[in-house]
């Protein structure tokens, strides 16, 4: 059974330039995560999915973070305009339910730098 | 909000070794703990989950304590080996039924 998919795994972009990231979780999980994570820390959670609702969006930066979950299944984050502080790993997992009970699968996780 | 403090320092131990990992947490107990195994570049892991009135969960080499009057779990490797090295992660849900994270603690298992 395949994994989390993110693409890209790595990104280097100019300050001020836009961003996307993609994320297909795994089929028949109805929540999808977004975390944030830097170097040394532990996942940050910035957005969560119910289907195609996001139900926890608390911690999105929403001025220049959006995301999007259509059709409830692939997830994209987009970053626009990304600034020098987002450089981080972003992470998408997937669980078969919401509950905090669930384990969460992971995925590789998508590099950013930003110069 | 749930604070969550984990040994940020690396653990050296000798292979054969039992490594214990502490994950302490600040204010009200969760009903669930997780367990999370990260290594470089790759997302973390699920290893093991134990509930509020479970003292203790067992798995293979693993085992978590979880003690609610000290805000403390517990993370033990017995009969450690090179390729348990990883960073380790606690995560406590948060009573708005989503997991908060530890910032990990790094154990490096020696041969």
């Amino acid at each position: 059974e395949a994994g989390v998919v993110q693409s890209p795994r790595y990104k280097i972009i100019e300050k001020k330039q836009p961003v996307a990231f993609w994320c297909n979780p795994i089929s028949g999980h109805n929540t999808l995560y977004w975390y944030l994570q830097n170097l040394g820390q532990g996942p940050e959670l910035l957005i969560r999915y119910e289907n195609e609702e996001a139900v926890d969006d608390s911690q999105l930066p929403k001025d220049r973070f959006s995301a999007e979950r259509l059709k409830g299944v692939d997830s994209t984050l987009k970053i626009q305009p990304a600034e020098l502080g987002d450089s981080a790993v972003y992470l998408c997992a997937s669980s078969l339910g919401g509950s905090s009970y669930n384990e969460q699968f992971f995925g590789p996780g998508t590099r950013l730098t930003v110069l | 909000s749930q604070k969550i403090e984990q040994n940020s320092e690396a653990l050296n131990i000798q292979e054969g070794k039992t490594a214990t990992l502490t994950c302490n947490y600040t204010n009200y107990s969760p009903a669930y703990l997780q367990w999370y195994r990260q290594d470089p570049g790759r997302g973390p892991v699920f290893l093991l989950l134990i509930r509020e009135n479970e003292k203790e969960k067992r798995k293979e080499r693993l085992k978590v304590t979880f003690d609610t009057t000290l805000k403390q779990s517990l993370f033990h490797i017995t009969a450690s080996q090179p390729a348990d090295s990883a960073t380790y992660l606690c995560a406590l849900d948060n009573a708005g039924n989503m997991l908060t994270f530890g910032g990990g603690t790094r154990l490096m298992v020696k041969p």
